[in-house]
């Protein structure tokens, strides 16, 4: 079974601050996708990152960079320096390799506060 | 080029009755799978379709159907209204299925049952 979990309902930051959400996901396949989606209020999905159960390079996207572990099946995001716009929910999702429906944890509702 | 798009993008209706939601991908993708988003549940997967066909089906009762169109186009339909189907529906789209390729989501419908 598939499961993904983000722990943190809530975080507020400062404007200018860094910020890490996290997210530990559980699954017995071997090979497998990790992904992270941003909704704004708007309600629109938008895509950030996905990431292959092979390939566990630190990744950094402008003030995006995500830290994928398998030995502690981690998968957290950090946002540098936020942003008033980076407020929005943050959902890490999990993808089994042969099937197209993701696995979402229950999102992470990032307030930054000018 | 254009992203997907839902239409429509709000819906109210009655319990009992039924509805009928659309989905038209981004140009090229062939794969579209649903989503159903509320407050208590979080995100879930509905289903899936590729070439007309379904692929993978997620945790809904019958009620709740699909189908793709020869141009990709997906439309899924909820019959016997409940309160709780009262959610955001998302559609999303992609590359052949696989889990190989992230999926772009549309804005959603959000639909209300009274």
């Amino acid at each position: 079974a598939q499961k993904v979990t983000q722990a943190q309902t809530e975080i507020s930051v400062v404007e200018k601050e860094d910020v890490t959400l996290d997210c530990v996901y559980e699954t017995r396949d071997t090979t497998y996708y990790l992904f992270w989606y941003k909704q704004p209020p708007s309600g629109e999905l938008v895509f950030l990152i996905r990431r292959n159960s092979f390939d566990e390079q630190n990744e950094i996207s402008g003030r995006y960079s995500w830290n994928f572990q398998k030995s502690t099946s981690s998968f957290n995001f950090t946002i540098t320096a936020s942003q008033v716009v980076d407020s929005a929910v943050y959902f890490c999702a999990l993808l089994k390799t042969g099937a197209n429906n993701l696995f979402f944890g229950t999102g992470t509702r990032l307030t930054v506060i000018p | 080029k254009a992203g997907v798009t839902q239409t429509p993008r709000y819906l109210i209706k009655t319990r009992g009755q039924q509805v009928t939601l659309s989905c038209s991908p981004i140009s090229g993708h062939r794969s579209v799978s649903w989503y159903q988003q509320t407050p208590g549940q979080g995100l879930q997967f509905l289903f899936e379709y590729f070439s007309e066909t379904q692929r993978n089906k997620g945790n809904f009762p019958g009620r709740f159907s699909g189908r793709q169109f020869s141009n990709s186009r997906s439309e899924m339909n909820v019959s016997t209204l409940e309160l709780g189907d009262s959610a955001l529906y998302l559609c999303a789209s992609s590359l052949p299925s696989g889990g190989a390729y992230e999926q772009y989501f549309g804005p959603g419908t959000r639909l209300t049952v009274t």
